[in-house]
């Protein structure tokens, strides 16, 4: 039989398009929001980050939003490329004064269609 | 590349077995966590380790343990395997203990059987 988790959410896009990938996250009291890249057989790779002060920061070719309000988070990525195909983490930190502890959601699969 | 090393890549055990896992830290970086990854899943963090000590644990039970070293790489340790334990360990590090971003290795598979 099928096993939970296994079928991830997917994006499918086409090369030269813009993507966005939504990430809704548990913790009121998390100040610090992280976007992670994992492709097959790797550990997730920093993409961007972004603190609680803040509402959107930009990378080369990425950009995170963040709405607190609703304890919403999305990554876009404009000109999607091939190479931007992967699992998309998004991470967040519970604040708890005392590590680094994340806690991630089940990603995202993001396919480009050339 | 992040600079955290992990070995092996892959191991293979048997139910009640017990595994050792390694990890180098980034240069510069005092900190290291682990966490595991099922398939399909996002990962989970097991523990953390700063200065030689563990100062944060997630859900995860009493044989999962772990030590850093003076030149602050780590290992996790694995006792009484279950079929579960089968997951990609993912080693961490960091430049210090809080709020600090996250560089992964690219993890060990450990296969339970």
């Amino acid at each position: 039989g099928e096993s939970v988790g296994l079928h991830l959410p997917t994006l499918s896009v086409q090369e030269g398009d813009n993507s966005i990938i939504n990430c809704a996250y548990s913790n009121s009291a998390s100040d610090y929001f992280i976007w992670y890249k994992q492709e097959s057989g790797k550990g997730p790779q920093f993409i961007i980050d972004i603190r609680s002060n803040m509402d959107k920061r930009q990378g080369q070719r990425v950009t995170v939003l963040l709405n607190k309000t609703v304890k919403h988070l999305s990554l876009q990525i404009a000109a999607t490329q091939p190479g931007d195909s992967a699992v998309y983490l998004c991470a967040e930190n519970p604040s708890d004064g005392a590590t680094n502890k994340l806690i991630f959601g089940t990603g995202t699969l993001l396919a480009v269609q050339p | 590349e992040t600079g955290v090393t992990q070995s092996p890549t892959h191991l293979i055990k048997t139910r009640g077995q017990q595994v050792t896992l390694r990890c180098s830290s980034q240069s510069g970086h005092n900190t290291v966590s682990w966490y595991q990854q099922a398939l399909g899943q996002g990962p989970q963090f097991i523990f953390q380790y700063y200065r030689e000590e563990e100062n944060g644990r997630g859900n995860f039970p009493p044989r999962f343990s772990g030590l850093q070293f003076p030149n602050y790489s780590s290992e996790l340790n694995v006792n009484a395997l279950e079929l579960d334990d089968s997951a990609l360990y993912l080693c961490a590090s960091s430049l210090d203990s809080v709020n600090e971003k996250l560089f992964f290795g690219s993890g060990t598979q450990l296969s339970v059987l």
